[in-house]
C-alpha cells in the first residue's frame, strides 16, 4: 500500500500523559498536514510542513501541541499533558508540489481518547 | 476567515435517482474546491477538485460537481446513486493565493444514504 500511514491507529491515555503520533507520506510528497477531526464536525487543520520547514500553524495548535518533521519524511506529533478535550481523530494528510497538485490525500487517523 | 457550509446533515435517496449534496463557500478571493469521502473506519478519500476553468467538473465514481460563483456553490451532484455511495460526504475549500492557501477549511459533512 503506498498510501498515508499513520501510527498507532488507537491510543488510549490517561489525563496528563504525553502522547505521539506518526505520520508516513506517500513518499514522493513533499508536504504534510495534520488535521483534527471530532464527532460530527469536519476535520479542523493544525499545521502544515513543506519538506521539513513548518509553515503554517493554526491558533488551535496551542503549547501543548508539537510537531516535527526532521528530515523532509515522515511527521510526528506530540501532545504534552493531555487534556479531555483532545480526544479525537487526528489526521495527517500529503500533497505533492508542483503545478496541478492542489488536492490532499489522507490517512486512516489515529483516534485518541483520554480518560 | 474562511468557511464552508453544508447546510444538510443527511440526505436520503432512493437507489437509481439522482442525488445532490449541497455546499456553499465563503473563501477570500478565488477559491480551490474539493469534495472528499468518508466510510466507517477509513480515511478521507479525494473525489473531485475545482481549480480554474470548466465549472462542470468530474471525479470518482460517477461523481461530479457544479461551481457557481454568484451563488458560492459547489454542490456534489450523481445521476444515478448506488447503494455503494452511502457514506460521510465533505466539502472542502482554500483561497487560491495567500495565508492559507494549503489549509482546507471543512464543512461539518452530510451523511448521504442510498435506500434500495
Amino acid at each position: 500500500d503506498t498510501g498515508v500511514s499513520q501510527n498507532p491507529r488507537h491510543k488510549i491515555t490517561k489525563r496528563g500523559q504525553n502522547v505521539t503520533f506518526r505520520c508516513d507520506p506517500i513518499s514522493e510528497h513533499n508536504r504534510l498536514y495534520w488535521y483534527r477531526q471530532t464527532l460530527g464536525q469536519g476535520p479542523e487543520f493544525l499545521t502544515y510542513f513543506q519538506n521539513e520547514a513548518q509553515l503554517e500553524k493554526s491558533r488551535l495548535l496551542s503549547d501543548r501541541f508539537s510537531a516535527e518533521r526532521p528530515k523532509g519524511s515522515f511527521s510526528t506529533l506530540e501532545i504534552q499533558r493531555t487534556e479531555q478535550g483532545d480526544s479525537a481523530m487526528y489526521l495527517c494528510a500529503s500533497s505533492p508540489s508542483g503545478t496541478g497538485s492542489y488536492e490532499q490525500y489522507f490517512g486512516p487517523g489515529t483516534r485518541l481518547t483520554v480518560t | 476567515a474562511q468557511s464552508v457550509a453544508q447546510p444538510e446533515d443527511q440526505v436520503n435517496v432512493a437507489e437509481g435517482n439522482p442525488l445532490t449534496v449541497k455546499c456553499t463557500y465563503s473563501v477570500s478571493g478565488n477559491p480551490y474546491l474539493f469534495w472528499y469521502v468518508q466510510y466507517p473506519n477509513r480515511g478521507l478519500q479525494f473525489l473531485l477538485k475545482y481549480i480554474t476553468g470548466d465549472n462542470l467538473v468530474k471525479g470518482s465514481y460517477g461523481f461530479e460537481a457544479e461551481f457557481n460563483k454568484s451563488q458560492t456553490s459547489f454542490h456534489l451532484k450523481k445521476p444515478s446513486a448506488l447503494v455503494s455511495d452511502s457514506a460521510l460526504y465533505f466539502c472542502a475549500g482554500a483561497p487560491i493565493h495567500g495565508a492559507g492557501s494549503y489549509q482546507l477549511t471543512f464543512g461539518k459533512g452530510t451523511k448521504l444514504s442510498v435506500i434500495p
